[in-house]
């Protein structure tokens, strides 16, 4: 299930920081938008998702932000650990589909 | 572990075979999909099933033809493929179409030479 040869944008952080992944959107009239990871060899995996009427929920170590007016979309993972590592995609729900970005590389140095 | 399963894990396959991937799901879910990840590109959706029945096919070319004979099974059938077919061919599943949350299979890494 790895993203291999896709020229990812990379963050890298030190186990315990905080990691924020960032999405930009395009779809104002998407009705939720959603988080998912896939680590190297698996396929995509739900994390979390919020209503485009909200702006901010909160999972277990994982915050999901949503500012509608810049389009822009944000996952935090609190305490990153060796075992966040992956691809996080995120995506939006327009018309029942789900609409997937690009992704983003974490990498956690221990 | 996500409760989708899908076979072979790898294919290799000549662009005059024909070869059929296969995705399995104990779940319970009545809606499944075949996704296309490729090296360059986002996960793009192919089909779309709702209790068995076709309810999307995203302008996928012909030689791909997907086949759900019940809720927990989901074939795509491949025939006289482009080497740019080549890609991680996943399957998901979802209690109901219209879910944000989707199960994914570990997809099947498709080259085609």
């Amino acid at each position: 299930g790895e993203s291999v040869g896709l020229h990812l944008p990379t963050l890298s952080v030190q186990e315990g920081d905080n990691s924020i992944i960032n999405c930009a959107y395009s779809n104002s009239a998407s009705d939720y938008f959603i988080w998912y990871k896939q680590e190297s060899g698996k396929g995509p995996q739900f994390i979390i998702d919020i209503r485009s009427n909200m702006d901010k929920r909160q999972g277990q170590r994982v915050t999901v932000l949503l500012n509608k007016t810049v389009k822009h979309l944000s996952l935090q993972i609190a305490a990153t650990q060796p075992g966040d590592s992956a691809v996080y995609f995120c995506a939006e729900a327009a018309q029942g589909n789900l609409i997937f970005g690009k992704g983003t590389k974490l990498s956690v140095k221990p | 572990e996500t409760g989708v399963t899908q076979t072979p894990r790898h294919l290799v396959m000549g662009m005059t075979n024909k070869k059929s991937l296969k995705c399995e799901q104990h779940l319970g879910h009545n809606a499944m999909y075949w996704y296309k990840q490729s090296a360059k590109k986002p996960l793009e959706l192919m089909f779309v099933y709702s209790l068995e029945e076709r309810v999307e096919n995203n302008s996928v070319p012909s030689r791909f033809s997907p086949e759900c004979p019940n809720s927990s099974h989901l074939f795509l059938h491949l025939h006289t493929l482009q080497p740019e077919d080549s890609a991680l061919y996943l399957c998901a599943s979802s209690r109901r179409t219209r879910e944000t949350e989707a199960f994914f299979g570990q997809g099947t890494r498709l080259t085609v030479v």
